[in-house]
């Protein structure tokens, strides 16, 4: 199986800040990556596809990144909407794993 | 608008069974594979299973290959999952999820359920 792994785990911020997460696999997806936000009690979203293709409506301050097997997501200027939890998700091949998330707290 | 409405989720004794159901509609059922997604409390997300658009080619996460069983009713709108030989460690929410059947999309969930909450305990 493919192993996905998140960091930072929490990551405390401020609105305006410049927010990065990172996500690595244990081999490689090619840009099969996707990356969900999650609000407590609620199901996760869409956000970002094939590493780097942004979802329809989802505002453009989120972005995605790759280089081999290490791919970012990055929030430009953290909104307060998007205090959250954030997971990377491979659909390379089956298994599809996801990281073990990573929660965005205020700061 | 997309919409997909589980249900069926409930307290069972471990060894017990329960069917979930997934009640789709917004969209061409048929043309999109589904899948099952669990989420422990307070843990992360893990795939469950996956079905195809046709219903015929299913896969599942070896922590519950011989115990469930996804299906789907493409007349119905329905997507199933039949849990059996339920533990303790099957305790989660469990979300469905659709991805578009074609090569290049299968796994990128596009839209998710809000969950049916199961529970293993006696």
């Amino acid at each position: 199986d493919i192993q996905m792994t998140q960091s930072p785990s929490t990551l405390s911020a401020s609105v305006g800040d410049r927010v990065t997460i990172t996500c690595r696999a244990s081999q490689s997806i090619s840009n099969w990556l996707a990356w969900y936000q999650q609000k407590p009690g609620k199901a996760p979203k869409l956000l970002i596809y094939k590493a780097s293709s942004l979802e329809s409506g989802v505002p453009s301050r989120f972005s995605g990144s790759e280089s081999g097997t290490e791919f970012t997501l990055t929030i430009s200027s953290l909104q307060p909407d998007d205090f959250a939890t954030y997971y990377c998700q491979q659909y390379n091949s089956y298994p599809w794993t996801f990281g073990q998330g990573t929660k965005v707290e205020i700061k | 608008e997309v919409q997909l409405l589980e249900s069926g989720g409930g307290l069972v004794q471990p060894g017990g069974s329960l069917r979930l159901s997934c009640v789709a509609s917004g969209f061409t059922f048929s043309s999109y594979g589904m899948s099952w997604v669990r989420q422990a409390p307070g843990k992360g997300l893990e795939w469950v299973s996956d079905i195809r658009g046709s219903g015929i080619v299913t896969y599942y996460a070896d922590s519950v290959k011989g115990r469930f069983t996804i299906s789907r009713d493409n007349s119905k709108n329905t997507l199933y999952l039949q849990m059996s030989s339920l533990r303790a460690e099957d305790t989660a929410e469990y979300y469905c999820a659709n991805y578009y059947d074609r090569g290049g999309y299968y796994g990128k969930f596009d839209y998710w359920g809000q969950g049916t909450l199961v529970t293993v305990s006696s």
